[in-house]
């Protein structure tokens, strides 16, 4: 059965602390994507990454960074928290993308995070 | 800019009758849309999904239809059951290797009895 996982459900921060969000899927899977959710706003990518030690910057990278070491976890930094970072994280993973098949992303069921 | 837009952020239908869900896009180069739906709390799960060179595509009660004249794709579910409710999201993609997909805002559908 496929499956993203993300360490946490939850997670409380404080204003300029460095908050590492972390993602392991386990479908042998090539490329994998960060994510946040707001409302109103959708899901708007931040980075991702097509195999390890790639990545690219998403539609709103600023205040993050991320790191793939290994094919399987793919890391989201937030180098000093802020409010407005204040959002539902969600990490996804596919294999790389065809004309009629692997189109599909598997999402982890996300990270609710509250910087105060 | 937003590429993919679902112009309606809720809906409201009652349970057994047709919920159709719209999405538009500007463009021209996606060439696979899905549709996803979200539970509070929980991770976007994979619908349906369709391919640009069908207009349709069905799947039990969920069918997209696709009219890429008019850079215009819906959801149908027929009949509409209360455990429908969600959040769904529309996406779009160019397909290729590194390709990301699009995402649309939302439209939060809720099945009333």
């Amino acid at each position: 059965d496929v499956k993203v996982t993300q360490s946490s459900r939850y997670l409380v921060k404080r204003t300029g602390e460095k908050v590492f969000l972390e993602c392991v899927q386990d479908m042998d899977h090539e490329n994998m994507f960060w994510y946040r959710q707001d409302p109103g706003l959708g899901l708007r990518l931040i980075y991702f990454s097509y195999d390890v030690k790639m990545k690219e910057k998403g539609d709103i990278p600023e205040g993050y960074s991320v790191s793939r070491e290994k094919k399987e976890r793919f890391s989201l930094i937030l180098e000093s928290a802020s409010t407005n970072q204040t959002s539902m994280y969600l990490c996804a993973s596919r294999y790389p993308s065809g004309r009629f098949s692997y189109n599909e992303q598997f999402f982890g069921p996300g990270t609710r995070l509250t910087v105060l | 800019d937003q590429q993919v837009k679902q112009n309606s952020p809720s809906l409201s239908v009652q349970e057994g009758r047709i919920s159709i869900l719209n999405c538009d896009y500007t463009n021209s180069m996606f060439d696979y849309f899905l549709w996803y739906k979200k539970y509070p709390a929980e991770g976007p799960t994979f619908l349906i999904s369709i391919s640009s060179i069908k207009d349709k595509n069905e799947d039990g009660r969920f069918t997209v239809f696709l009219n890429k004249s008019a850079k215009h794709l819906s959801l149908h579910i027929v009949p509409s059951q209360p455990g429908d409710s969600a959040v769904y999201f529309c996406a779009a993609i160019i397909t290729g290797t590194a390709s990301k997909l699009t995402f649309g805002t939302g439209t939060r559908l809720q099945v009333t009895l």
